[in-house]
């Protein structure tokens, strides 16, 4: 069936690198994506997002990267801070009846080391 | 400017009890998610509700879980005759509109069965 899934589950990088992570998508279908962020005992945060008319939106030390011609997201986070140590997930929405049931991946834990 | 509200945070239920969580949306939100989170898994997607009308459960089980959504007060997501494989995160989340795709998620609460 459709899905969502990650290409790596854990990233450890240094203070100051920055960090790529990888999510490829299944369903061709799918007209919206978005990055959100996890931490520790807490519910996920939006990051960004981008459409599928879009191959790259920036925002704030953040890039997402789309190429649907092999259905492959990215996020790149520049400068990675101990702050953003976190799970990365990303989701597609595919819009049905004019609303939208997000389908999320597993995730991805970032662990940035000082 | 409250965000989604969520409670309790932590719930432990014996098994065959019921379990009742509750979701507040932020302000101006009248589109309510539900979603269930095992330990290191992403979100599974439950049902979708409007005030008083539920839209999408696709994701909810058949038995024992229900959910609404009233004119007045929070969102309710009630577990009935809870086993242990319903020991899980469940995260509610809130739009504005139906056609936003971006959801705004709560804290989240954390239901062991013992």
């Amino acid at each position: 069936g459709e899905s969502v899934g990650l290409h790596l589950p854990t990233l450890s990088v240094q203070e100051g690198d920055n960090s790529i992570i990888n999510c490829a998508y299944s369903n061709s279908a799918s007209d919206y994506f978005i990055w959100y962020k996890q931490e520790s005992g807490k519910g996920p945060q939006f990051i960004i997002d981008i459409r599928s008319n879009m191959d790259k939106r920036q925002g704030q030390r953040v890039t997402v990267l789309l190429n649907k011609t092999v259905k492959h997201l990215s996020l790149q986070i520049a400068a990675t801070q101990p702050g953003d140590s976190a799970v990365y997930f990303c989701a597609e929405n595919t819009s049905s009846g004019g609303s939208y049931i997000p389908t999320f991946g597993r995730g991805t834990s970032l662990i940035v080391h000082p | 400017n409250a965000g989604v509200m969520q409670n309790p945070r932590h719930l432990v239920r014996r098994r065959g009890q019921e379990a009742r969580l509750r979701c507040s949306p932020m302000k101006g939100h009248s589109h309510v998610y539900w979603y269930r989170q095992l330990p290191e898994e992403g979100l599974k997607f439950m049902v979708y509700l409007q005030k008083e009308n539920i839209i999408d459960e696709s994701g909810m089980p058949k038995e024992r879980f229900s959910a609404e959504f009233p004119k007045e007060g929070p969102s309710i997501l009630r577990i009935q005759q809870v086993v242990r494989g319903d020991s899980a995160a469940y995260f509610c989340a809130s739009s504005p509109t139906q056609t936003a795709p971006e959801q705004y998620f709560g804290p989240g609460t954390r239901l062991t069965v013992t």
